[in-house]
């Protein structure tokens, strides 16, 4: 089945250090991926997304792209602030799911210190 | 304009008492999501709704009633709920319901079963 494996938090950065955080997935088919963001007492917010193989989605300084070779859609930031400290969840939609099949993975948390 | 509104932020409610949940949003958009999120886990899918229609019921208990009547507007009504149904409860919204869509959120309802 579909799967989506983040790496865990809570990952600790200063302000201005350079963000990775690793996502790889498992699909039948060949799926959307996404990032969400949801800062401390709020919803979802989705950050950027990639619908097919190279792409590269960015937003507000954040960028990923979809690498089908090795099914990986890593979040990297160059220089992270102190209002990025969030939660980000990858997830992943698949053609060939049902409706309402957005996959997501646990969530890392992450506090940028000044 | 990609937003989708919930009220009431906030909701305490006791054991016995009725009380719903609302969702609106004015997209376009004939798919439309229950999601249950509780601390430091990611969203669980509840109920999703197509062109008015339930297509989705993820073995919800049936002290959650859906109800969607029309295309904008997305309910949740609450009775007889457990001090273990205290999450955030979103709800989200996409195209049509299809596969690799992308899901817009609204900022939740923190809910408090006492």
């Amino acid at each position: 089945g579909n799967s989506v494996t983040q790496m865990e938090g809570p990952v600790t950065l200063s302000e201005e250090a350079f963000l990775t955080i690793n996502c790889t997935y498992t699909a039948t088919g060949y799926p959307s991926l996404f990032w969400y963001v949801q800062y401390p007492g709020e919803g979802l917010q989705l950050l950027l997304k990639a619908t097919k193989a190279d792409d590269k989605g960015s937003n507000k300084g954040f960028e990923a792209t979809y690498r089908k070779e090795t099914t990986s859609f890593h979040l990297e930031k160059g220089s992270v602030q102190v209002s990025d400290s969030a939660v980000y969840f990858c997830a992943l939609s698949d053609q060939w799911g049902s409706q309402g099949n957005l996959i997501f993975g646990k969530g890392t948390k992450l506090s940028v210190k000044p | 304009d990609t937003e989708v509104t919930q009220t009431p932020k906030h909701l305490v409610m006791g054991m016995t008492n009725k009380k719903s949940l609302k969702c609106e949003q004015h997209m376009g958009h004939r798919a439309m999501y229950w999601y249950k999120q509780k601390a430091k886990k990611p969203p669980e899918l509840m109920f999703v709704y197509s062109y008015e229609k339930l297509s989705i019921n993820e073995s919800v208990p049936s002290r959650f009633s859906p109800e969607c009547p029309n295309s904008s507007l997305l309910n949740l009504h609450l009775h007889a709920l457990q001090p273990e149904d205290s999450a955030l409860y979103l709800c989200a919204s996409s195209q049509d319901g299809s596969g690799q869509e992308t899901q817009y959120f609204g900022p939740g309802t923190r809910l408090l079963v006492l």
